[in-house]
């Protein structure tokens, strides 16, 4: 079945450093969503990205979809402490059988920043 | 503040207990879905409804049973349980079972069993 992997899996930084989190699917995706889940909390939708190669921004947070559409990535420039948690990069996946679709959660990335 | 209510936030129950677990949203979104969540994991797709109708069962034990007593509520009825199901039960709803669509989630029922 189709799989998402997220590197790295951990990251810690100081306030103020960026960050970078990449995603990695073995099937080529349609769209990728990003997700953040605070400790404690439940997956919170950030983004989603369609187009191969798209770029977009939310302030300090820069998504990217790959060229091919089977990578993506997350860079956070000059990190915050309320940026701590995990972030999850999600694709679509077709289920054969039902013609449905569902959704794949990458591993995550957990971010902690200390202040 | 989330827009899917999720109760209860925690349950302890044995393993020979029925309980069941609820989720309530009012965005008129017709697709919802269980998951589940172990620690420092990813959510796992459980069940899917959409327009009130089971849509994709990922083969959940059935000793998990989904309901969807109407397009509001979403109910996850628990029998017989083991210790490895001990996790962070989400429900989350979107507009439709569509490629495009984002889900929302709920806080979730941290679930334990004795």
């Amino acid at each position: 079945g189709q799989q998402v992997m997220q590197i790295p899996q951990y990251q810690h930084v100081q306030e103020g450093e960026d960050f970078t989190t990449y995603c990695n699917s073995s099937t080529t995706l349609s769209n990728i969503q990003w997700y953040k889940q605070r400790p404690g909390g439940h997956p919170v939708f950030l983004i989603q990205l369609v187009k191969s190669g798209e770029v977009k921004k939310q302030k300090r947070l820069t998504f990217q979809f790959g060229e091919a559409k089977k990578n993506s990535s997350l860079h956070i420039t000059a990190t915050q402490t309320t940026d701590v948690g995990t972030y999850f990069c999600a694709g679509k996946a077709y289920l054969v059988n039902t013609g449905f679709q569902k959704l794949v959660f990458g591993t995550g990335t957990r971010l902690l920043v200390s202040p | 503040d989330t827009e899917v209510t999720q109760t209860p936030k925690h349950l302890v129950m044995g393993m020979t207990n029925k309980k069941s677990l609820k989720c309530e949203q009012h965005m008129g979104h017709r697709a919802m879905y269980w998951y589940k969540q172990k620690a420092k994991k990813p959510p796992e797709l459980m069940f899917v409804y959409s327009y009130e109708k089971l849509s994709i069962n990922e083969s959940v034990p059935s000793r998990f049973s989904p309901e969807c007593p109407n397009s509001s509520l979403l109910n996850l009825h628990l029998h017989a349980l083991q210790p490895e199901d001990s996790a962070l039960y989400l429900c989350a709803s979107s507009q439709e079972v569509r490629e495009r669509e984002p889900q929302h989630f709920g806080d979730g029922t941290r679930l334990s069993i004795l």
